[in-house]
């Protein structure tokens, strides 16, 4: 079964800085899906980035990207020019071809605090 | 467009009570998700709707959870009988067919407490 482990229960970042959260993963599919999804406190989650892992390059989008190392087995989420909006918990998600399509699997998340 | 909406926002009942959610997806959508949120960990997918038919309910606990899906848009989500364990946030999301690539659009949920 697929697991999806986040290693950092909280994280802070000073305004205008940048920021990496980790995530790793455990699947024996080749083709599959990884997502990062924000949830603000008490506001619905929200897609913010989507990589396949059958491309090599890097997915951005605006100051968010990510690091994909498909051997390692790693998907890190890199914010840039933090703002206070940045402040939510992330998720890391894994979605696979195999069983059923559509079954995200998350992992626990990491809570993010933005300082001004 | 509209969101994916949620009722009621927050509920708390006794345990061996009963409890229903209701979710109405992004307009056009054909798929339909149940997610459960427990305090401090990621979302867990309950069941999963195409149209009106059920593509995988293999995480619900059936002895009292049921859902359905009418008509193939709204959702209903029941508990009956609630356990103290089942407190949890239960979020509802739609993507606009069936497919690994298809993004799914997450509700607000709802906040349940089980005393």
């Amino acid at each position: 079964a697929q697991t999806v482990t986040q290693s950092q229960p909280e994280m802070s970042v000073q305004e205008a800085e940048t920021v990496t959260l980790s995530c790793t993963y455990d699947t024996s599919e080749s083709d599959y899906y990884l997502f990062w999804y924000k949830q603000p406190p008490s506001r619905q989650m929200i897609l913010v980035i989507r990589q396949e892992a059958y491309k090599q390059q890097n997915a951005t989008e605006n100051r968010f990207s990510v690091n994909f190392q498909k051997a390692a087995k790693s998907f890190s989420l890199k914010i840039s020019d933090s703002q206070l909006g940045d402040a939510a918990m992330y998720f890391c998600a894994y979605l696979g071809y195999g069983g059923s399509q559509g079954n995200l699997i998350f992992g626990k998340g990491t809570k993010l605090s933005v300082k001004p | 467009e509209a969101g994916v909406a949620q009722s009621p926002r927050y509920k708390i009942i006794e345990k061996r009570q009963s409890v229903a959610f209701w979710c109405n997806p992004i307009s056009g959508h054909a798929t339909l998700y149940w997610y459960q949120q427990i305090l401090g960990q990621g979302p867990k997918l309950l069941i999963q709707f195409q149209n009106n038919g059920v593509v995988d309910d293999s995480q619900l606990p059936k002895d009292r959870f049921s859902a359905e899906r009418l008509k193939g848009v709204d959702s209903t989500l029941k508990i009956q009988p609630a356990k103290l364990e089942d407190s949890a946030v239960y979020l509802c999301a739609s993507s606009r067919t069936y497919g690994t690539s298809e993004e799914q659009y997450f509700g607000p949920g709802t906040r349940l407490t089980v005393t």
